[in-house]
């Protein structure tokens, strides 16, 4: 059963850049199995969809956030990565980790505050 | 961008009544890639339909979707009380991935 764990700051100053980790167990993040997704859910609003990676390097993100967004893989560690670019107070949410067919992480919070 | 809207945005319900979720697209959801999810405060939302209206493993049977096209449907049969939560519809078929604002299922 794979399962996936978000970790990062909880805490970014406005103009830098959100890291967060997805660590996986119970598959290898180069299997091509599945789809690895990143989303997002800003204080009582609903979900967003940041992007996803497959294969280890076909992407696909959100057109709202391509020009901040990168996702990426780290196969000697079996982690997904997110990085976001140049946040403002708009990009405070819980950030959540997703193995397709519905592996959600418990999610991590992320206040954008200086 | 399809657009996902979600009626009625609040059912007030009791225990043991039927639920019925309604989830609109703006255009035709491809391959009906339409997925429902529940979510209670502070957790991860939990995979319950996918593809329209296969129950995703562990989901009880009183969960049950329908749909093609541009309309959808979330049915509870019968409501039990770890059901009242807030449901959002996701379409998958098409980038960008999209929600819908989401139905929020509350004791009456």
């Amino acid at each position: 059963q794979v399962q996936v764990q978000e970790s990062g700051p909880g805490l970014v100053k406005p103009s830098e850049t959100l890291s967060l980790t997805c660590t996986v167990s119970g598959a290898s993040v180069s299997s091509g199995s599945y789809y690895w997704s990143w989303y997002r859910q800003p204080p009582g609003k609903g979900l967003e969809w940041i992007g996803y990676i497959y294969n280890t390097w076909s992407t696909n993100y959100n057109p709202s956030l391509t020009s901040r967004v990168t996702i990426s893989v780290d196969t000697s560690k079996n982690q997904i990565s997110l990085k976001v670019n140049s946040v403002t107070a708009a990009d405070t949410a819980v950030y959540y980790c997703e193995a397709s067919g519905g592996h959600w992480g418990q999610g991590t919070l992320v206040i954008v505050s200086s | 961008e399809i657009v996902l809207t979600q009626s009625p945005g609040t059912l007030s319900l009791s225990p043991g009544e039927r639920a019925t979720l309604s989830c609109r697209a703006s255009q035709s959801v491809r391959s009906s890639y339409l997925a429902w999810y529940q979510q209670k405060p502070g957790q991860a939302p939990r995979l319950l339909i996918y593809a329209a209206s296969s129950r995703a493993t562990g989901i009880p049977d009183r969960f049950s979707g329908s749909g093609s096209g541009t309309d959808f449907t979330l049915t509870i049969s019968r409501l039990e009380p770890e059901d009242f939560a807030v449901y959002y519809c996701q379409q998958y078929g098409s980038s960008p991935w999209t929600f819908g604002q989401g139905t929020k299922v509350e004791i009456k």
